[in-house]
This record gives structure tokens, C-alpha cells and sequence, in this order.
């Protein structure tokens, strides 16, 4: 089945550790996105991208970084600039970049930071 | 920019009652707007869209929702609510592109037995 994989599902990080969470998508989409979910904040952009090679930042992408090497893959990276990375954190893919069509979403990855 | 305001943070309903749950947008032009549903520790599901046309729209899992301009107001309801509807929802408007999009803060619903 077509869908979008997240792991890990769960993740401890150390103060001052960066740590990257995968996000594998097989729609064939061209569109990416990572988003963080805070509660009683709804979803918030971190990073999106359109096409193998380019991204873009969102509204919160300090501290944050991405790469998109394949049209399958966009791994973000949580460095330790972000002052409080612990969140839920979402990856979503679209046919498109255009706003009609319909946002897929991955289960998530919960990291706390101890 | 758009934004969307839910203005209820929970919402319990008995099973078998009628839900309606409020959404409010800002945006100077006709939005895209949706609804999404995120089941716990899970990803969000499309439930229903609006884009252009009849403002009463039909979604997944007997959900509707309706466009009334005049409200800047995108309201989802369901006639009969079933306990497997327990989740949250959440509103979001668009302006054009995915990367505009906006959600709410979503509105936790509780279904009673």
C-alpha cells in the first residue's frame, strides 16, 4: 500500500545531540513537508520542498534542517539551536504544491529531550 | 496572510447525538479550506474539502461540512456521532499553495457511552 513512513515513532535526545527522523513516502508525490504539533498550537511548517534538490523554508525552521536527495526521501534534523525541540513532529506529501490537492500524512515521530 | 480560528478546545457529545464544530477563517479572497482528523499518536486524515461550488460539502465517514462567506465560517457535522469518532479535528485554510496552509489549534472530541 502507497502511504508515508515515519520512524522512529518515538526518540529520547540529550541536550546538545542532534537527531534526524526519517520520512519515506511511495505516492510518487513531489511535494514534502515537515510540520511540528504542539499542543493547542495546531501544525506549524518547519520545511517544505517541491523538488528533488531544492526546499524552502516554513514559518519555524530555526534550528531545524533538511535535504531532499531522492524523490522518496526527506529527512529533517533537529540540531541543537532549537531551543525546545521536544513536539511531535509530522511529515506530509502532496501530488503538488498546489493548494487543492490533499495533504498525506506519515503516523509522526514523538521526540522528547531529556 | 489567512488564519483559522476553532473557538472550542473539547467537546464532549453523547453517541447517537449530532455534532457540529466551529471553524473560522481570515483571508481576503475565497479560501481552500479542510478538515482533517488525527486519531491518538497518529497522522491527520482528510475528511472533507471546499474549494469552488456548492458550499455544502460531503466528506468521509457521514462528515459534512458547510461554506457560509458571509460567517467566514466552515462548520463540520455529523447527524449521529459513533465512538469511533473520538479524536481531534482539525480546521485549515488554504490560500493557493500546500506550503500556505493553515491549521487551527483543533477541537479534542469526547464521545460519551
Amino acid at each position: 500500500d502507497g502511504g508515508i513512513t515515519q520512524s522512529p515513532k518515538y526518540l529520547f535526545r540529550k541536550e546538545g545531540q542532534n537527531v534526524t527522523l526519517s520520512c519515506e513516502q511511495n505516492l510518487n508525490h513531489d511535494a514534502m513537508y515537515w510540520y511540528r504539533q504542539d499542543p493547542g498550537q495546531g501544525l506549524r511548517l518547519i520545511y517544505y520542498s517541491q523538488i528533488v534538490n531544492d526546499f524552502q523554508k516554513g514559518d519555524i525552521a530555526e534550528g531545524y534542517s533538511v535535504s531532499r536527495e531522492k524523490k522518496e526521501s526527506f529527512p529533517l534534523t533537529v540540531t541543537s539551536a532549537q531551543k525546545n525541540p521536544t513536539a511531535f513532529y509530522l511529515c506530509a506529501s502532496s501530488f503538488d504544491r498546489a493548494g487543492t490537492g490533499e495533504l498525506f500524512f506519515g503516523e509522526g515521530s514523538r521526540l522528547t529531550v531529556l | 496572510a489567512q488564519s483559522v480560528t476553532q473557538p472550542d478546545i473539547h467537546i464532549t457529545v453523547s453517541e447517537g447525538a449530532s455534532l457540529e464544530l466551529r471553524c473560522n477563517y481570515s483571508y481576503g479572497a475565497t479560501p481552500y479550506l479542510f478538515w482533517y482528523v488525527q486519531s491518538p499518536g497518529q497522522g491527520l486524515q482528510l475528511l472533507l474539502k471546499y474549494f469552488s461550488g456548492d458550499t455544502l460539502v460531503q466528506g468521509i465517514k457521514g462528515f459534512e461540512a458547510e461554506f457560509k462567506r458571509s460567517q467566514s465560517s466552515f462548520n463540520l457535522r455529523k447527524p449521529s456521532v459513533h465512538w469511533s469518532d473520538a479524536a481531534e479535528y482539525f480546521c485549515a485554510v488554504g490560500a493557493g499553495n500546500n506550503n500556505d496552509m493553515r491549521f487551527g489549534a483543533g477541537t479534542r472530541l469526547t464521545v460519551k457511552p
